[in-house]
Order: structure tokens, then sequence, then C-alpha cells
């Protein structure tokens, strides 16, 4: 079947450091992935995506790379802002014609000033 | 453009009663697809709705229903409510099947 995993939280950082959250992915065939954003009491928000191989999705400062040999869609920030503290989901969607997101666990990032 | 409008926000029920969520897409979305969420099982797949038409359902139990109106306009059904149904419900629309999709807010279903 299809699964994403990310790495687990809480990530701790201080404002102004540089946010790595991993993320890799298995599928039965050739996917979309999708970073997704949820800030307290509110749906998600799509942050940025990607639908092919070294494909790179940008938003906001934040940048993640298609990687098909590695299966990896990691989330990169030069400098978070305490307004980055957030839980981040990483997804994917088989180009299948279906709508069905399979989504990670999330991770938790607390960005202290 | 207005979002995805999810009604109630909030839902306090009791075990074995019955529940009506509400979903309006984005003007113009006609694929509509419910999520659940849980702090122990994260982001699961509910169903996915286009043109009136189920595509997709996921690994619920058949309590759980839903359906689409010709205007895109979804609902979702829960009867015999049972404590593990607590949960956040998310509501996604898109264009058609397979595009970006975009959330709602949620209703917050508590069931005591």
């Amino acid at each position: 079947g299809n699964s994403v995993t990310q790495m687990e939280g809480p990530v701790t950082l201080s404002e102004e450091a540089f946010l790595t959250i991993n993320c890799t992915y298995t599928a039965t065939g050739y996917p979309s992935l999708f970073w997704y954003v949820q800030y307290p009491g509110e749906g998600l928000q799509l942050l940025l995506k990607a639908t092919k191989a070294d494909d790179k999705g940008s938003n906001k400062g934040f940048e993640a790379t298609y990687r098909k040999e590695t299966t990896s869609f990691h989330l990169e920030k030069g400098s978070v802002q305490v307004s980055d503290s957030a839980v981040y989901f990483c997804a994917l969607i088989l180009n299948s014609g279906y709508s069905t997101l399979t989504f990670g666990k999330g991770t938790m990032l607390l960005v202290s000033p | 453009k207005a979002g995805v409008t999810q009604t109630p926000r909030y839902l306090i029920k009791t075990r074995g009663q019955q529940v009506t969520l509400s979903c309006s897409p984005i003007s113009g979305h006609r694929s509509v697809s419910w999520y659940q969420q849980t702090p122990g099982q994260g982001l699961q797949f509910l169903f996915e709705y286009f043109s009136e038409t189920q595509r997709n359902k996921g690994n619920f139990p058949g309590r759980f229903s839903g359906r689409q109106f010709s205007n895109s306009r979804s609902e979702m059904n829960v009867s015999t409510l049972e404590l593990g149904d607590s949960a956040l419900y998310l509501c996604a629309s898109s264009l058609s099947y397979g595009d970006i999709q975009y959330f709602g807010a949620g209703t917050r279903l508590s069931v005591l």
C-alpha cells in the first residue's frame, strides 16, 4: 500500500534557525507530493507541492524537492519565525485519478523567540 | 473567493445518537473529500465524491456515510455514535478528482 513517514516531533527551534523536517514515502504508483500546515484550531493549508521527480516546491520561504531515488520530500526553511509554529503534514496522492491523500502523522514545530 | 465552509464547527453528542456534518466547497469545485483526524490514527480518508457520485471510500464501517448534492455541497452522516468517533472531521474540495485539495476548518465532534 501507500504510506508516508515523517520524523516525530516536536521539533523545537529558536527564531532564525534552520529547519529540516524529513519525509519519506512508499507508493504503488507514481505520486504527487505535498506539504500541508495546520495552525492551532484550524484546518489544513497547502504549503507546497511537487508533481514529478526533481521538482522543487517552494512557498513562504519553505522548500522541498521530490527525490524519486530516495523516495523523499524533506521540508526545509533557512530561517524560521515564531509564526511558523504549527503542525506540518507530508502527504501523497497517486496520479491515478482519485483524490485520496495519504498523510504522514504530522510533525509539530515550536519556534521560540 | 470564499473557501471551504464546514458547519457546524463544534458538536457534542452522546453515544448511540446520529450526526450530520455539512461541507460547502469552493465555488466551481466539483470534487469533495472527507477525512477524519484523531490523535491516535492521524488523518484518515473517509470518502470522495464527484458529481454526486461516490468515487472512493476509505476503510470505515458502514455507520459512516455521505452524499453530494447537485450544487456540489456534501454531507456526511455517522449513525450509532461511539466514543471512538470523537475527532476533527475535515472536508476538502478540488476542481476535479486528482487536483489540489483545499481544506475547510473542520467540524470537531465530541461523543460523550
